[in-house]
């Protein structure tokens, strides 16, 4: 059982390039969300999903696209990379609503040059 | 929108009690979440609360009170492997679900 699988786990990249991070889950959860964490902060929600099909912004969702095909993927796509994004990416999911019980995945350290 | 506060930083000493409050602002509250996050690892769920009252788990508790809009976090025999970043987040009918700015705690020997 896999938990919450992030790839990549580090990854630079060149201002103005684009790429997807991706984020599975194997628990059959319907709730999952994208967060970012910059040094010494909380999380800060990007974009989250209610289930397949379904997604909507959080606090900081500029330069960031989501979409939600099936239950288990929920990939995060920067458009246009800008240095503001350097960040440490998490995806998370959970079975029920309200927060109770989110799963983490290890994370992805972005650096944007 | 939704807002909430903790206190930055907070030490004591291997086997004392320590108190982490949280005060939040949010529309549709659902729930009350706690996580703990060592140092470059990912957040760890430890404690929930929907109803008022105190939840416990272990050497940890969880306290809510809805009318405050305040929860806390209680732990209890500090190890050195407490010694960590604890997150409260809320939860709405919105489904959302946002994090508090963060509290390190730093466990002394």
């Amino acid at each position: 059982n896999a938990g919450v699988t992030q790839t990549p786990k580090f990854q630079v990249l060149k201002t103005g390039q684009s790429m997807t991070l991706q984020c599975a889950q194997d628990m059959n959860h319907e709730y999952m969300s994208w967060y970012r964490q910059d040094p010494g902060m909380g999380l800060r929600l990007i974009h989250y999903s209610v289930g397949a099909g379904i997604t909507d912004q959080g606090e900081v969702p500029n330069g960031y696209n989501v979409s939600r095909s099936t239950t288990e993927d929920f990939p995060l796509r920067l458009l246009s990379a800008a240095p503001s994004q350097t960040s440490v990416y998490f995806c998370a999911s959970s079975l029920g609503q309200g927060g109770r019980g989110y799963t983490f995945g290890s994370g992805t350290r972005l650096t944007v040059v | 929108g939704q807002s909430l506060e903790q206190p930055s930083e907070v030490t004591a000493v291997e086997g004392a009690i320590v108190q982490i409050n949280c005060t939040y602002q949010t529309s549709g509250f659902y729930g009350l979440s706690w996580y703990q996050q060592h140092d470059g690892g990912a957040p760890t769920f430890l404690s929930y609360n929907a109803l008022d009252g105190l939840e416990e788990t272990g050497r940890f508790s969880s306290f809510l009170s809805r009318s405050d809009s305040y929860g806390y976090l209680l732990l209890q025999e500090l190890q050195m492997k407490d010694s960590a970043s604890y997150f409260c987040a809320v939860g709405n009918y919105g489904q959302n679900f946002v994090f508090g700015p963060g509290t390190r705690l730093s466990v002394l020997p």
